[in-house]
């Protein structure tokens, strides 16, 4: 079956430019994921939404980043204002629900703020 | 907080040497952790888990509570290992992802 997705795969933008990225999960899997990979960087949790709701946004940068998910399915990241230091690849990644934590990832987006 | 060690960035074997990932985690309840490995051009993708106890493609990895480790290893390097290997923990509602290691295994 398909497995997740992520568009655009890359993005260019302008400084102070708003942009969004998109996650389409697994089908059926209730918990979804959002990565932040810089270079040289691990793998910087961002936010995690079971069902649609996300718990816990700690892990959310700064102010000008939010992420929402709708009936369960497709998320999106949104970053306002971008900034130099956003430039990295997003990840999103699925697992069945929160308990079962096998991730599966997508290919992620790869974001160039200029 | 929760926090995962990798201290080595990079970690070059020849073919058929041990290999030995090191992975080291700071977490006050009790721990579930994961070994992911990126192979070039990719996606992330799981090699094992703790809970499940078992080897694929050769390498297993033994929780120890009292070291605080999860290190991976495999006693016989092969070519084709050569990835990005990555260890996690998973804790209700957070993942924290290590830096990652560069496996290189020289032919």
């Amino acid at each position: 079956g398909a497995g997740v997705s992520q568009s655009p795969s890359n993005k260019v933008t302008e400084k102070g430019k708003d942009v969004e990225l998109r996650c389409d999960p697994i089908s059926g899997h209730t918990a979804l994921y959002w990565y932040r990979q810089s270079l040289g960087q691990g793998l910087e949790f961002l936010i995690y939404f079971q069902g649609n709701s996300a718990p816990d946004k700690s892990g959310l940068p700064s102010d000008r980043f939010s992420a929402e998910r709708t009936g369960g399915s497709v998320s999106t990241l949104t970053i306002q204002r971008t900034q130099q230091e956003d430039s990295a690849v997003y990840l999103c990644a699925s697992s069945l629900d929160g308990y079962d934590n096998e991730q599966y990832f997508g290919p992620g987006t790869r974001l160039t703020v200029t | 907080a929760q926090r995962v060690t990798q201290p080595e960035k990079l970690l070059s074997v020849f073919k058929g040497a041990p290999v030995e990932l090191k992975c080291n985690y700071s977490y006050s309840g009790s721990p579930e952790l994961f070994w992911y490995v990126q192979y070039s051009r990719q996606r992330l993708q799981l090699l094992l888990r703790h809970i499940s106890r078992e080897s694929i493609k050769g390498f297993t990895a033994d929780l120890n509570k009292g070291e605080t480790s999860f290190h991976l290893k495999k006693p016989f390097a092969q070519e084709e290992d050569s990835a990005m290997y990555y260890c996690a923990l998973w804790s209700y509602q957070k993942v924290t992802f290590g830096i990652g290691t560069k496996l290189q295994v020289i032919p």
